[in-house]
């Protein structure tokens, strides 16, 4: 099935560093999330985008939507321990369904 | 608020055997649920998506005879993995819409089954 692709794979940061992580598509997408997923746990949305151009911020995060609707990037700055975990982006297609496409994943690993 | 559980959180069978794994929305009704299959460091394939009151609509290449699905309840999703074999051992998730933000999917916190 359709993939957004997802980069980096992994990222291994100090704490304190921002961190930026983005997904890209052939396809052009209606909504971009964002979600976190600790290990043996659910994903947990953190940010929701419904318009291209959108900025959107959570705190320490933020995501825009791509002006051309294929792409999507999430930001964290000053990164502390809890920010460890897996990042998913996700999105559903203009022409598509109700249901989310995923991105691979962005494992992000904090040293202390 | 969106708060979906599901249960159990774990769960061993032996070869052979069904399992139930049981999804509900805990503070609001959910028109549509989705079940996810989650493979160690790996993202989640989408099995099926579930609508209250209808037949569940499956992904290409997932047997619904072998993970039935039932939508009894705005509130209620369960997964029924049939006759389970070792390789059906994975990390099953749910999630459930609100209907109220259109494509915002809220997750369950995921049940491992392991088959032996």
């Amino acid at each position: 099935g359709q993939q957004l692709n997802q980069s980096p794979q992994s990222m291994f940061i100090q704490e304190g560093e921002d961190v930026s992580m983005n997904c890209t598509s052939s396809s052009i997408f209606n909504t971009w999330l964002w979600y976190k997923q600790d290990p043996g746990e659910g994903p947990v949305l953190l940010i929701a985008l419904y318009k291209a151009g959108e900025l959107t911020s959570n705190g320490r995060l933020t995501a825009q939507f791509g002006i051309t609707r294929k792409d999507s990037f999430l930001n964290i700055s000053a990164s502390i321990p809890s920010d460890v975990g897996i990042y998913f982006c996700a999105g559903s297609l203009i022409q598509g369904a109700q249901k989310l496409v995923f991105g691979q994943g962005t494992r992000l690993t904090i040293n202390p | 608020g969106a708060v979906v559980s599901q249960h159990p959180s774990r769960v061993i069978c032996k070869s052979g055997t069904s399992v139930k794994i049981e999804c509900r929305s805990l503070d609001f009704q959910a028109t549509t649920m989705f079940w996810y299959r989650q493979f160690p460091k790996q993202s989640l394939m989408l099995m099926a998506t579930s609508n209250e009151g209808s037949k569940a609509t499956y992904e290409q290449g997932v047997e619904k005879d072998k993970f039935l699905i039932n939508h009894a309840s705005l509130t209620l999703s369960t997964l029924t993995v049939t006759s389970a074999h070792p390789e059906d051992s994975s990390f099953y998730i749910c999630s459930a819409r609100t209907g109220l933000k259109k494509y915002e999917q809220y997750f369950g916190p995921g049940t491992r089954l392991t088959v032996t």
